[in-house]
């Protein structure tokens, strides 16, 4: 049983570019999370999303940053316009169920995407 | 609000010393979950523990132990004969209903264990 793929694993961008990162929770998951880790910070959640629709994105900046999880394919990060603060690690999770239920509120990480600009 | 304090920013210990994490959690939940997590110089995240807050008792997990105390709101991780290998950036991490159930990290403790 594969478990939360993320890629690319890394990425390059220069100023100004679009960067898109992918997230294949595991099988049987449809509860997604989007987290940056800043160089020498931990990690900061950014948004939670079910398929096709957005749970909370309270961590989100306001500008430049999108997410979705749509019915078939991967969980996707965007990022438009990116600036050299965006670099950083981007880590997804999944859980199984809603991470509001007690019991089963454990995510599963991926192995980060490290965003660098140039 | 909730917030979680690994006050120790690095640590340094020679191989086979005892090394103990600290970890501060804040929260008006009385249901909430604590996480230990490490990243090795690769980058990825591994679980280590998950523990609810009915559940105090101690926990071991071979040279891993973990004590959780809710009066003092601390859940502190203890590597025992330490190696090189337990190198890495440990978290500490909280999961409550205030916070929607999102995982609120630490800053994180880095560890170098010396031969």
């Amino acid at each position: 049983n594969a478990g939360v793929m993320q890629n690319p694993r890394h990425l390059v961008r220069r100023r100004g570019q679009e960067a898109r990162l992918r997230c294949s929770p595991m099988k049987g998951h449809s509860h997604v999370y989007w987290y940056r880790q800043l160089p020498e910070e931990g990690l900061k959640f950014m948004v939670y999303l079910q398929k096709e629709n957005i749970i909370d994105e309270s961590g989100m900046p306001k500008e430049r940053f999108s997410a979705e999880f749509p019915k078939e394919g991967p969980s996707i990060l965007r990022i438009q316009q990116v600036v050299r603060g965006d670099s950083a690690a981007y880590f997804c999770a999944s859980s199984p169920q809603d991470i509001r239920d007690l019991k089963n509120n454990e995510q599963f990480f991926g192995p980060g995407t490290r965003l660098t600009v140039l | 609000a909730q917030k979680v304090t690994q006050a120790q920013t690095e640590i340094s210990v020679v191989e086979k010393e005892d090394v103990t994490l600290d970890c501060v959690y804040e929260t008006r939940d009385t249901t909430y979950y604590l996480f230990w997590y490490k990243q090795p110089p690769s980058g990825e995240l591994v679980f280590l523990i998950r523990r609810n807050s009915f559940d105090e008792q101690n926990e071991i997990s071979g040279r891993y132990s973990w004590n959780f105390q809710k009066s003092t709101s601390s859940f502190n991780f203890t590597i025992t004969a330490s190696q090189v290998v337990d190198s890495a950036v440990y978290f500490c991490a909280l999961s409550g209903i205030t916070g929607g159930f999102k995982t609120i990290f630490g800053a994180g403790t880095r560890l170098f264990v010396k031969a």
